[in-house]
C-alpha cells in the first residue's frame, strides 16, 4: 500500500522567513508525485509535478524537489498569502493518488 | 471559463436520507474522481471514472454510489447506509494519470 507522511503537520513563519516542508513516501513504482496548496474551505489547486529523483520545478517563492524517498517544498522569503495548506500525493503503479495529511503553514507579517 | 463546478456548496442531511452532490467539469477530462478529506487526514478515494459508463470502487466506497452518463458529470449519491457522512467532498478530474485538478467542494453535515 502506498504511504505519504507529511511534516510538520504546522508550520509558523515570520514574513520573509525561509523554510522546507517535508514528504516521504513509500509506493509501487512512483509515476508521479504531485504538490497541491489548499486554502481554508476550498479545493485543492495544483502547483507541481515531479516524476524523477533530481528533477525540481519552481513556481513564484515556491520550489519542489524529489529524491527517491521524499520530497521537499521549499519557500522563500514567504508572504503572508503564502499561508495555506500544503498537500503531498503520489501516483503508483495502479495510478491512483495516495494523499499525505498536509503541512498548514501561517505566515506572519 | 474551463473548470469544475460543485453544488451545492453546502449540503445537511437528515438521518436515513439519501443525497446527491453534484459534479460538472467542461475540460473535456477522460477521467473524474470523488474524494472525502476530513479534519486531520489525507484525502480518501471514494469513487473514479476513466470512461463513460464505466466506473471503479476506491478505498472507502461502502455507503456511496456513483454515475457517469456524461462526460461532463459524476454525481455522488451519499446514501443512509453511509454511517458517518459529515465531511468535505472534493470531486476532481484529469486526462489519464495526469495530475488531477479540483472542484470547490461540497460540505455534508448529518443534522
Amino acid at each position: 500500500e502506498d504511504q505519504v507522511t507529511q511534516s510538520p503537520e504546522a508550520l509558523r513563519l515570520q514574513e520573509g522567513e525561509s523554510s522546507s516542508l517535508n514528504c516521504s513516501y513509500t509506493v509501487s513504482g512512483l509515476r508521479g508525485l504531485f504538490w497541491y496548496r489548499q486554502d481554508p474551505g476550498k479545493g485543492p489547486e495544483f502547483l507541481f509535478t515531479l516524476y524523477s529523483a533530481g528533477e525540481e520545478k519552481e513556481k513564484e517563492r515556491l520550489k519542489a524537489t524529489l529524491t527517491k524517498k521524499e520530497s521537499f517544498l521549499h519557500i522563500t522569503a514567504p508572504k503572508p498569502e503564502d499561508s495555506a495548506t500544503y498537500l503531498c500525493a503520489v501516483q503508483g503503479n495502479d495510478y491512483k493518488l495516495s494523499f499525505g495529511a498536509g503541512t498548514t503553514v501561517t505566515v506572519r507579517a | 471559463d474551463g473548470g469544475i463546478t460543485q453544488s451545492p456548496k453546502y449540503l445537511f442531511r437528515k438521518e436515513g436520507q439519501n443525497v446527491t452532490l453534484s459534479c460538472e467539469q467542461n475540460l473535456n477530462h477522460d477521467a473524474m474522481y470523488w474524494y472525502r478529506q476530513d479534519p486531520g487526514q489525507g484525502l480518501r478515494l471514494i469513487y473514479y471514472s476513466q470512461i463513460v459508463n464505466d466506473f471503479q470502487k476506491g478505498d472507502i466506497a461502502e455507503g456511496y454510489s456513483v454515475s457517469r452518463e456524461k462526460k461532463e458529470s459524476f454525481p455522488l449519491t451519499v446514501t443512509s447506509a453511509q454511517k458517518n457522512p459529515t465531511a468535505f467532498y472534493l470531486c476532481a478530474s484529469s486526462q489519464l494519470y495526469n495530475e488531477q485538478f479540483f472542484g470547490p467542494g461540497t460540505r455534508l453535515t448529518v443534522l
